[in-house]
């Protein structure tokens, strides 16, 4: 089992660039979240699903958009990178009460 | 504003020390997770406390999860090195998402 896995783990854009972040998990999770950490805030919630098709915003949703075409993907995009977005991003899954995280993709937005 | 608020941000200590982190918020949970994150890494759960009073015991950690079920609290004895992370609580409210704390560092020095 791989668990919940993230691609890429590093990226850099320049400001008005798009990327996708790709979020895997193999534990046939329901719940599927995407969060940015910044230091000394935790983890802030941008987006999430609570099921294949379905998708619902976070504490901090402008500037992002996602899609759940698939039980066990979660995508995140920027459509428009602004600096503001550079973040450590971490995808997590979860199938009750505890969540399970991927390593990360630390983006840098330049 | 975070809605759990964690103290202190950093603790640094000598092997062998104990150590407390508090996780307060004005808000009741359902239930209170604790996770552990090391660097480059994401959060991986240590606990899950549900009842509200519940003590609940992992080797040299305890977690206590306070009566009214709006804060919670770490206890670490005799702390080692490989204590050292990133402490962070996160507040279930019965809505499919965590609130987490901002988080408390610690270090314990060799």
């Amino acid at each position: 089992n791989a668990g919940v896995t993230q691609t890429p783990k590093f990226r850099v854009l320049k400001t008005g660039q798009s990327m996708t972040l790709l979020c895997a998990q193999d534990m046939n999770h329901e719940y599927m979240y995407w969060y940015r950490q910044d230091p000394g805030m935790g983890l802030r919630l941008i987006h999430y699903s609570v099921g294949e098709g379905t998708t619902a915003k976070g504490e901090v949703p402008d500037g992002y958009n996602v899609s759940r075409l698939k039980k066990q993907n979660f995508l995140l995009g920027l459509e428009s990178a602004a600096p503001s977005q550079t973040s450590v991003y971490f995808c997590a899954s979860s199938g009750a009460y505890e969540q399970y995280f991927g390593p990360g993709t630390r983006l840098t937005v330049t | 504003t975070q809605l759990l608020e964690q103290s202190p941000q950093f603790l640094s200590i000598q092997e062998g020390e104990n150590l407390t982190v508090y996780c307060n918020s004005s808000s009741v949970f359902s239930s209170l997770q604790w996770y552990r994150q090391e660097p480059g890494e994401g959060p991986v759960l240590l606990v899950t406390v549900v009842t509200g009073g519940e003590v609940k015991k992992l080797k040299r950690l305890t977690f206590q999860f306070g009566d009214a079920r709006k804060d919670s609290s770490l206890h670490i004895t005799a702390a080692q090195p490989g204590d050292t992370g990133l402490y962070l609580c996160a507040g279930d409210s019965n809505d499919y998402k965590l609130s987490f704390g901002a988080g408390t560092t610690v270090t314990v020095r060799a």
